[in-house]
């Protein structure tokens, strides 16, 4: 079964400062889709990234990149100018490529940013 | 615009009532799950279903149920509810195959669930 791991449960940065939280997952499937999404206060659920794993260019989405790893199975969120609209959960979820499987979701870091 | 909505945000029921949780999505998407979020474990799946008719259990379905009668909604019920089902539940839907790009799901709200 596959199993999504977040090492670390809190993480905080300084505002302007750049962040990078973790994720590793176990699958023996070679084609699937990599996520990070972001759980402010509100609780709404919201994507932050997504990433194919047939793809070996890191996704970028405006001040936020992924580090994915394919051979170590790891895909790491780096946070650049870090603001304080991004403190929030922060989950990895996992799904095989094929557009209709379930996501398998990490148990969260929170993320503070002080200013 | 689409949109993905739940109802009610909050509910508060007692040991051994039927609860029904709505989930609505304009999204005309074929896929909707639904997953609870309990401290210490994430987001967990529930049930899902692919298409109209279509409902399939996930990791955590014993004490729900769900049934789609149509594209938009995916309700949940739960039969005799249970203090261990005090958490938040999150319906999501995705547009399923055919799908040109990544097939992403979207959240809803949540709802809040007590259950006394």
């Amino acid at each position: 079964a596959q199993t999504v791991t977040q090492s670390q449960p809190e993480m905080s940065v300084q505002e302007a400062e750049t962040v990078t939280l973790s994720c590793t997952y176990d699958t023996s499937e070679s084609d699937y889709y990599l996520f990070w999404y972001k759980q402010p206060p509100s609780r709404q659920m919201i994507l932050v990234i997504r990433q194919e794993a047939y793809k070996q260019q890191n996704a970028t989405e405006n001040r936020f990149s992924v580090n994915f790893q394919k051979a170590a199975k790891s895909f790491s969120l780096k946070i650049s100018d870090s603001q304080l609209g991004d403190a929030a959960m922060y989950f990895c979820a996992y799904t095989l490529q094929g557009g209709s499987e379930k996501l398998v979701f990490g148990k969260g870091t929170k993320l503070t940013v002080n200013p | 615009d689409a949109e993905i909505t739940q109802s009610p945000r909050h509910k508060i029921t007692e040991t051994g009532r039927q609860v029904t949780l709505a989930c609505h999505q304009t999204w005309n998407h074929n896929n909707m799950f639904w997953y609870r979020q309990d401290l210490g474990h994430g987001l967990r799946l529930i049930h899902y279903s692919y298409g109209v008719q279509d409902t399939n259990k996930g990791e955590v379905s014993d004490g729900y149920s769900v049934s789609r009668s149509n594209t938009e909604d995916l309700p949940l019920t739960l039969e005799s509810a249970a203090s261990s089902q005090t958490s938040v539940y999150f319906c999501a839907s995705s547009q399923g195959p055919g799908t040109s790009s990544i097939d992403t799901q979207y959240f809803g709200p949540g709802t809040r669930l007590t259950v006394l």
